[in-house]
């Protein structure tokens, strides 16, 4: 069964540091999400995307972050320069159909370190 | 703004009860819901979801779900827990096909043997 991955599975960055967060969605969907869950608490929406442009963020998703499709198959999260509080779980998230109810199926998440 | 509230972080429960997973949301338009399970180490599996119809939803693995609107719940039940169950279970709601999912902070089910 078709799954979506990311890499790494556990990210440890120092204060100040760009990261990039890799994701492959489900090869034939269209729509894609970044999700993030700080230890012990609710997991966040932070991006969606849609037709290589983003279709949606959060207030979360400041000037500190980027979304890249760069070559067809993955999808990124940059952080330019990460903060202490940037230390999360992050999960992205593939939808085949645009305007549909379809399921979102999620990858098994970065754990993202900021020391 | 829609939200999710589930009540309980932690519910241990012994092999071979029933179990109840406390789910309730608010929001001004109609909604979506849906169930999510983590199991650890893993990404989130959608465990069961309602969309429109029947109010009473089933996953695959003996879970069960009924939405309803008046008290804004969606509760998450099984009527016999394995040890196989002990995971992370997430509550979510949207209201249209494109838009995120607002989820609760999760309840981690502890089976006991």
């Amino acid at each position: 069964e078709p799954e979506v991955t990311q890499t790494p599975s556990h990210q440890v960055t120092q204060m100040g540091q760009e990261v990039i967060l890799r994701c492959v969605p489900i090869s034939n969907h269209l729509y894609f999400y970044w999700y993030r869950q700080i230890l012990g608490q609710k997991v966040e929406f932070l991006v969606s995307f849609y037709n290589n442009e983003i279709s949606e963020k959060s207030e979360i998703f400041d000037d500190q972050f980027s979304v890249e499709r760069p070559d067809g198959s993955n999808f990124t999260l940059k952080i330019r320069s990460t903060k202490l509080e940037d230390s999360a779980m992050y999960f992205c998230a593939s939808k085949p159909q645009v305007g549909s109810t379809d399921t979102q199926y999620f990858g098994p998440g970065t754990r993202l370190t900021v020391l | 703004a829609q939200s999710v509230t589930q009540l309980d972080s932690q519910v241990p429960v012994f092999e071979e009860a029933p179990v109840e997973l406390r789910c309730n949301y608010s929001s001004s338009v109609s909604v979506y819901l849906f169930w999510y399970v983590q199991y650890p180490n893993q990404g989130l599996q959608l465990l069961l979801k309602y969309l429109s119809g029947s109010t009473l939803v089933e996953s695959i693995n003996g879970f069960e779900a009924e939405f309803n609107k008046s008290q804004t719940s969606f509760h998450l039940r099984k009527p016999s827990v394995h040890i196989s169950d002990t995971a992370e279970y997430f509550c979510a709601v949207t209201n249209s096909g494109n838009t995120p999912l607002v989820f609760g902070k999760g309840t981690r089910l502890s089976v006991i043997a």
